[in-house]
């Protein structure tokens, strides 16, 4: 049972580069979320989904993109990376609305 | 939407004091309350919470309360040991989405 894990667990992109985080859980939960956290702002949502293939706009949603094709993968794309994207990203899940979030080890992300 | 104020932003105990964080909220409809802990370079887990039902909850040496009429709630750590050391972040939650305020970093002096 590896719970949440994150890919990759670094990555250094230039500016206008797309990439994909990948999410994956094996707990078979229902709740996903991406968060990046930035220093003294705290854990801020990208997006989330409620179940497999549905997605909504979290908190800071302008330059991402997300997908949940399948109940236990939450992908997160950048299509053109900008510096202010530089970030650790944080992928959680839950087993229900109001539930405990489980987060990964984190994705350190470096737009030069 | 919801907003969680947090403070301190920086907090030094000496080993064995008590370390209290706190937190405020702003949508009355927020009815759980989680604490998560991050280690340096980890990734944050849970360590206490509470619903909106109860005022208190207890778990050894962490406790956390909750004033629903002031929207404030606080983590209170007590007999504070070197690897209490981490950064502490509250949460908010009515329902979805998770709020969460900008973090304490807490260093427990030996």
């Amino acid at each position: 049972n590896a719970g949440v894990t994150q890919t990759p667990k670094f990555r250094v992109l230039k500016t206008g580069q797309s990439m994909t985080l990948l999410c994956a859980q094996d707990m078979n939960h229902e709740y996903m979320y991406w968060y990046r956290q930035d220093p003294g702002m705290g854990l801020r949502l990208i997006h989330y989904s409620v179940g497999e293939g549905t997605t909504a706009k979290g908190e800071v949603p302008d330059g991402y993109n997300v997908s949940r094709l399948k109940k236990q993968n939450f992908l997160l794309g950048l299509e053109s990376a900008a510096p202010s994207q530089t970030s650790v990203y944080f992928c959680a899940s839950s087993p229900s609305r109001g539930g405990e979030l489980f987060f990964g080890e984190g994705s350190r992300l470096t737009v030069l | 939407g919801e907003n969680v104020e947090q403070h301190p932003s920086t907090l030094s105990v000496q080993e064995g004091d008590s370390a209290v964080i706190k937190c405020t909220y702003s949508d009355s409809a927020s009815n759980y309350f989680p604490w998560y802990k991050q280690e340096l370079g980890k990734r944050p887990q849970l360590i206490i919470d509470i619903r909106s039902n109860v005022g208190e909850k207890k778990d050894q040496r962490i406790a956390v309360t909750l004033n629903k009429t002031a929207k404030h709630f606080s983590l209170h750590i007590t007999e504070t040991q070197p690897e209490d050391s981490a950064v502490y972040f509250c949460a908010a939650t009515g329902g979805q989405n998770f709020v969460f305020g900008p973090g304490t970093r807490l260093s427990v002096l030996p």
